[in-house]
């Protein structure tokens, strides 16, 4: 079966600092791949997504960036956070072909930057 | 474009009582798919259930079942003999276009009363 890990859980970073998220998926391979970012009682916002090794789209333009160094690796980095990067950051990955695909999601990692 | 709408922010039903959440949809498309994502208080994503548009009989897992209308463009959730661990953010989400990204609605916040 696969399985999606994220970390760090929880993160409380002050504001200029940089930013590391790590999302790996186990079980599967060449999955699609995807950050979403999450604001308290808030809908879900699309970051990036992925559907190869170093192929990476943007959604939102802002001072994130994210890389895919492996197969199933994501990652989500800051070079200096913002007040306003705070929320929840959510990866998922993808599987199904056409309109039949489904996204299945990790824990998530509630960022707080101070 | 493709648009998702879930119209009611906030929801409350009696323990062991019927609720039903609401999702209407924009789309040009004549085959989709329709999900519904729960996301309790831990935070993580879980999938509910799932509607092929071409499938006229209506999805049903346990206690959840849709109630969908094509021609309406409307795929409402109903939760059977509601429990406490309902208690949780539902949202709406549509795959119609084959670009392996959902359409999301702004979620249901769902209160269950004991």
């Amino acid at each position: 079966s696969q399985t999606i890990h994220q970390w760090p859980a929880t993160l409380v970073q002050p504001v200029g600092s940089p930013l590391s998220l790590e999302c790996t998926v186990e079980g599967t391979s060449n999955p699609n791949l995807y950050w979403y970012r999450q604001a308290a009682g808030r809908g879900l916002q699309l970051l990036f997504y992925s559907v190869g090794i170093g192929q990476i789209s943007s959604e939102v333009p802002q001072n994130l960036s994210a890389s895919r160094p492996q197969d199933r690796q994501f990652i989500l980095s800051s070079k200096k956070l913002l007040l306003s990067d705070s929320g929840f950051y959510l990866c998922a990955w993808g599987r199904g072909q056409g309109i039949s695909y489904e996204q299945y999601f990790g824990p998530g990692t509630r960022l707080t930057v101070t | 474009a493709q648009t998702v709408t879930q119209s009611q922010p906030e929801m409350s039903v009696q323990e062991a009582e019927t609720v039903t959440l609401s999702c209407t949809y924009d789309t040009s498309e004549s085959d989709y798919y329709l999900f519904w994502y729960k996301q309790p208080p831990s935070r993580q994503m879980i999938l509910v259930i799932r509607q092929e548009a071409y499938k006229q009989q209506n999805a049903t897992e346990n206690r959840f079942s849709v109630n969908f209308q094509k021609a309406a463009k409307s795929f409402s959730l109903k939760i059977s003999d509601s429990q406490l661990g309902d208690a949780a953010m539902y949202f709406c989400a549509y795959n119609g276009d084959s670009n392996y990204q959902l359409i999301w609605g702004a979620g249901t916040k769902l209160i269950i009363k004991p």
